[in-house]
């Protein structure tokens, strides 16, 4: 059974600052690998996607890569901005599957 | 583009009623998914429909919890005979497919219906 972990679970930064979420997955048969971004109350907003056989993706200050032999994928952001506070959730396309399996998420706050 | 919109944004009600929400998807999207979010947790897979075809079914969908998509436009999820756990987030989902079995383009969220059961 594919599990996803976030860490840290929570993190606060002084804006400007440049920062790292962490993802690992336990099952390597993925097919993609998508980062979202959950304000509270709302929905969730696509960020990027990486498919299986790419190793990073970038849009904007954003950047996520993606190790699938070993599980992990990271989610850069740089000059942190205090609008960037928000879940950001980390989530699987298991192969054979169409349902995302998701992390719990880390919680940034950007203070200003 | 106007976005995955769904209906209500709240819903509060006694135990043992049952409830309906409903999810408009973007409008060429083909595939509609379910999602349950709980405090604190990511969302956990509920069901699939590609067009008006119930492809996947999660464990967690009991025999309490049904979901349709007639004429493969918007969906309606309805649970009968609500229990306290029944209360979360429920989000509905769309994306495109592009004729490969699975997706390779990104799923999108709408903001969700939200359960309080009393």
């Amino acid at each position: 059974k594919q599990e996803v972990t976030q860490i840290p679970a929570a993190l606060s930064v002084p804006e400007g600052e440049n920062l790292v979420l962490n993802c690992s997955f336990t099952d390597s048969a993925i097919y993609n690998l998508q980062w979202f971004r959950q304000d509270p109350g709302k929905g969730l907003t696509s960020l990027l996607l990486i498919q299986s056989s790419q190793r990073e993706q970038t849009s904007g200050r954003l950047n996520a890569s993606l190790d699938k032999s070993s599980g992990r994928s990271t989610l850069y952001i740089a000059a942190s901005q205090p609008g960037d506070s928000a879940t950001y959730l980390c989530a699987v396309l298991q192969g054979g599957s169409e349902k995302l399996v998701f992390g719990k998420g880390t919680k940034l706050t950007v203070n200003p | 583009d106007t976005g995955v919109s769904q209906d209500p944004r709240h819903k509060i009600t006694k135990r043992g009623q049952n409830v309906t929400f409903r999810c408009d998807p973007i409008s060429e999207h083909n595939r509609l998914y379910w999602y349950r979010q709980t405090l604190g947790q990511g969302p956990e897979f509920l069901t699939y429909f590609q067009n008006e075809a119930q492809l996947e079914k999660s464990r967690l969908l009991s025999d309490r919890f049904s979901a349709e998509r007639p004429k493969g436009s918007f969906s309606t999820l309805e649970i009968q005979r609500t229990e306290q756990g029944d209360s979360a987030m429920y989000l509905c989902a769309s994306s495109l497919g592009m004729g490969t079995p699975y997706s390779n383009q990104p799923q999108h969220f709408g903001d969700g219906t939200r359960l309080s059961i009393l």
